[in-house]
C-alpha cells in the first residue's frame, strides 16, 4: 500500500477550483522531501505537472499550482476545464526501512 | 527533442522473464538516471527502481528485490529492466522515466509504456 494518501476522486464544474490533497508522514513529506505531481490522461503515460512542491515545467498552464506544508501537499486547479479530466498522482521520497520513491494513491478528477 | 522510446508489448508465461528496453535521445544520457514505474490494470503507479546512467548505481523497491535487474548501455543510450519469475500480478504497463539523481526535479520525461501480460 502507498504511504501517500490522496482522495479517490474530486469533481467540479467548468471554471471552478478544485484541490487534491496528498497526506504523508514524518519519513517522507514531513522529512522535507520534495513533492511532485503528475497528470495521467486516459490511456497515456503520466506527465510531470508540478516539480519541487510548487514549480511548473514549461508549457504547464498557470491554472495548476502546488503547495506543501508539514506532512501534506496539495495540488490546486483553478478555472477547471474539460481537458483537465484525468488521474493525478503525487510523488515523493520515503526514508523509512524501504527507502524509495513513492507515489500517492491517485485521484480521479471529473469535470461535471 | 528529448524522448524515451520503449520496446513493444510482451506476453509471457508464469515463471518466465521479461526484459524491457528504453532508448533515450535528445539529451546527455549519462547526466540523468532512469526510474521504472509500473501500472497494473485499473490501478495506480508503482515505483520499481532507479538506475544512474552515469555509474550504474541502482536502488530497487524492496518488494522487487531479487527479481528485478536494471542496467544501462551508454553506447546506445538505452536502459533495460529485467523482471524474473513472472507472476500474474506482474501484468501491467511498464514505464521508464528520466529522473535526475536525487529526484529533485521529478520524473520529467516518460516513455510511451510497454504492456507486459503474464498468462498461462
Amino acid at each position: 500500500q502507498s504511504v501517500l494518501t490522496q482522495p479517490p476522486s474530486v469533481s467540479g464544474a467548468p471554471g471552478q477550483r478544485v484541490t487534491i490533497s496528498c497526506t504523508g508522514s514524518s519519513s517522507n513529506i514531513g522529512a522535507g522531501y520534495d513533492v511532485h505531481w503528475y497528470q495521467q490522461l486516459p490511456g497515456t503515460a503520466p506527465k510531470l505537472l508540478i516539480y519541487g512542491n510548487s514549480n511548473r515545467p514549461s508549457g504547464v498552464p498557470d491554472r495548476f499550482s502546488g503547495s506543501k506544508s508539514g506532512t501534506s501537499a496539495s495540488l490546486a486547479i483553478t478555472g477547471l476545464q474539460a481537458e483537465d479530466e484525468a488521474d493525478y498522482y503525487c510523488q515523493s521520497y520515503d526514508s523509512s526501512l524501504s527507502a524509495s520513491y513513492v507515489f500517492g494513491t491517485g485521484t480521479k478528477v471529473t469535470v461535471l | 527533442q528529448v524522448q524515451l522510446v520503449q520496446s513493444g508489448a510482451e506476453v509471457k508465461k508464469p515463471g518466465a522473464s521479461v526484459k524491457v528496453s528504453c532508448k533515450a535521445s535528445g539529451y546527455t544520457f549519462t547526466s540523468y538516471g532512469i526510474s521504472w514505474v509500473r501500472q497494473a490494470p485499473g490501478q495506480g503507479l508503482e515505483w520499481m527502481g532507479w538506475i544512474s546512467a552515469y555509474n550504474g548505481n541502482t536502488n530497487y523497491a524492496q518488494k522487487l528485490q531479487g527479481r528485478v535487474t536494471m542496467t544501462t548501455d551508454t553506447s546506445t543510450s538505452t536502459a533495460y529492466m529485467e523482471l524474473r519469475s513472472l507472476r500474474s500480478d506482474d501484468t501491467a504497463v511498464y514505464y521508464c522515466a528520466r529522473q535526475y539523481p536525487g529526484g529533485r526535479d521529478g520524473m520529467d520525461v516518460w516513455g510511451q509504456g510497454t504492456t507486459v501480460t503474464v498468462s498461462s
